[in-house]
């Protein structure tokens, strides 16, 4: 069955510091695989996407995810969190059909 | 930049009563997508709709929920008998299918609060 996981539920990182969200999927074929990000009662926004090529993506904000197939996973990075940072962020996968199955979310905080 | 808007932002109704939920879509985008997030759970895929047609559904997505594209810009969520497990923001999507993929774009979503 599709599924995505996102082991960590919170984590905190001191502002300037780096930063790395773990993302685990599970899919038959090759993914399409997305990080969104939710501020506190906003919706979703899209901060990258991989569909294929380069296994490196860069994104908005600054961030950045590796795509590694032999592990299934595609972690979202940042080299300096800033104090906006702070939000929940969702890793997901499409299937064939468009459909997003979505991760639990990891929850950003940032202290100063 | 064009983005999905969504009305209302809040809505609160009471259990059995019938909502529907607004979406605009993005204006030259084909496929168009539900999906709705309970409070401290992750989002879910409710259902996805193409070519005035639904194209997959949850097994959430009963036959208290419809759909609906009433004119060229709108896209509908009803909801026929509320139930307090309905509670949950509810969020519209759309796209359109490119070389590279499609990438849904997500409304500010609907706050739906049913006592």
């Amino acid at each position: 069955a599709q599924s995505v996981t996102q082991p960590d539920i919170h984590i905190t990182v001191s502002e300037g510091a780096s930063l790395e969200l773990r993302c685990n999927y599970s899919y038959g074929a090759t993914p399409y695989l997305f990080w969104y990000v939710q501020s506190p009662g906003q919706g979703l926004q899209l901060l990258l996407k991989y569909f294929s090529g380069d296994t490196l993506v860069q994104g908005i904000k600054g961030f950045e995810a590796e795509f590694k197939r032999s592990q299934s996973s595609f972690n979202l990075r940042k080299p300096s969190v800033h104090w906006s940072d702070a939000a929940e962020y969702f890793c997901a996968v499409r299937n064939q059909g468009g459909k997003l199955i979505f991760g639990q979310g990891t929850e950003l905080s940032v202290k100063p | 930049e064009p983005e999905v808007t969504q009305t209302p932002s809040h809505q609160v109704t009471q259990m059995g009563q019938e909502v529907i939920l607004r979406c605009v879509p993005i204006s030259n985008h084909l496929y168009f997508y539900w999906y709705r997030q309970i409070l401290g759970q992750k989002v879910e895929f409710l259902v996805s709709f193409y070519n005035n047609e639904i194209s997959e559904k949850s097994e959430i997505f009963d036959d208290q929920f419809s759909v609906e594209r009433p004119d060229g810009s709108n896209f509908t969520l009803k909801i026929r008998s509320t139930k307090l497990e309905d509670s949950a923001m509810y969020f519209c999507a759309s796209s359109r299918r490119t070389a590279d993929g499609d990438t849904q774009y997500f409304g500010p979503g609907t706050r739906l609060t049913v006592l």
